[in-house]
C-alpha cells in the first residue's frame, strides 16, 4: 500500500523555539495532506488542509500564524510550530490521499511526530 | 457540522466476535473510513464505506446506512493484538474534502 513518512518522529524542544515536521508521500502523489493533533487517549483533531500551491485552509480555533504550512509540491508538505509552548506538546499525524487509480480512495497517515517542549 | 458517536469502551473474549457502531451527522457525506490505532502508534486504514451495504476484509466487515447515517465495524475471531482503538472517520465535501474523526472505541480482548 501507499506509504506516507514523517520527520523527526520525536522532537523535544525549549519553550519559544520552533519545529518543522515534515511529511511526505513516498509513491504516489499528493494534491491534498491533512494535519492532525491527537493529545493522550483523545482521537485525532484535524488541524488544516494543505493543498499543494495554495494557501492551507486552518480548523476553526487553529491558529494559522502558529502552525504555518507549506505545501511545496505533490509530496512534500511541512507544518512548522512556531515559538512552541509545553501545551503545543501533542502527537502531531499527517494523513495524504491517494487518488490514483484504485477502486476504493484511501487517505494515508504518516507515523506521527511526537512534539514535547519543556 | 459534523458529529460522530461511537461507544467509549468495549471488552469481547478472545475468539469472539465483535461490533462496534458509529453513528454520524454530517452534509455533504462522501464516504465513511475505519482506521485501527494502538497506542503511541498513528492510525491504520482498515475499511471505506461510500455506498450502503457490507464491506469485507478477511476478519474484518463494516458496514454502512447513508440514510440511517449509521456504520459498524465488526470483527470476527478476535485475537489479543485486535485489542486497540477504533475510529470511525466521515468524509464530508463542505466546499472542500476533510475527513473528520470520531472519539474511537477502546477494544479490550481477553483470553
Amino acid at each position: 500500500g501507499a506509504v506516507v513518512s514523517q520527520h523527526p518522529s520525536r522532537v523535544i524542544c525549549k519553550s519559544g523555539t520552533s519545529v518543522k515536521i515534515e511529511c511526505r508521500s513516498l509513491d504516489f502523489q499528493a494534491t491534498t495532506m491533512f494535519w492532525y493533533r491527537q493529545f493522550p487517549k483523545q482521537s485525532l483533531m484535524l488541524m488544516a488542509t494543505s493543498n499543494e500551491g495554495s494557501k492551507a485552509t486552518y480548523e476553526q480555533g487553529v491558529e494559522k500564524d502558529k502552525f504555518l504550512i507549506n505545501h511545496a509540491s505533490l509530496t512534500l508538505s511541512t507544518l512548522t510550530v512556531t515559538s512552541a509552548h509545553p501545551e503545543d506538546s501533542s502527537f502531531y499525524i499527517c494523513s495524504a490521499r491517494d487518488l490514483g487509480g484504485g477502486v476504493q480512495e484511501t487517505q494515508y497517515f504518516g507515523p506521527g511526530t511526537r512534539l514535547l517542549v519543556l | 457540522g459534523q458529529n460522530i458517536d461511537q461507544p467509549t469502551e468495549m471488552t469481547a473474549t478472545e475468539g469472539a466476535i465483535v461490533q462496534i457502531n458509529c453513528t454520524y451527522q454530517t452534509s455533504g457525506f462522501n464516504g465513511l473510513f475505519w482506521y485501527q490505532q494502538h497506542a503511541g502508534e498513528a492510525p491504520t486504514f482498515l475499511s471505506y464505506n461510500v455506498l450502503d451495504g457490507l464491506e469485507e476484509k478477511g476478519r474484518f466487515s463494516s458496514f454502512l446506512s447513508r440514510s440511517k447515517g449509521y456504520s459498524y465495524l465488526l470483527l470476527k475471531e478476535l485475537q489479543m493484538k485486535d485489542s486497540a482503538s477504533y475510529l470511525c472517520a466521515v468524509r464530508a465535501n463542505t466546499g472542500g474534502f476533510k475527513t473528520i474523526f470520531g472519539a474511537g472505541t477502546r477494544l479490550f480482548v481477553k483470553a
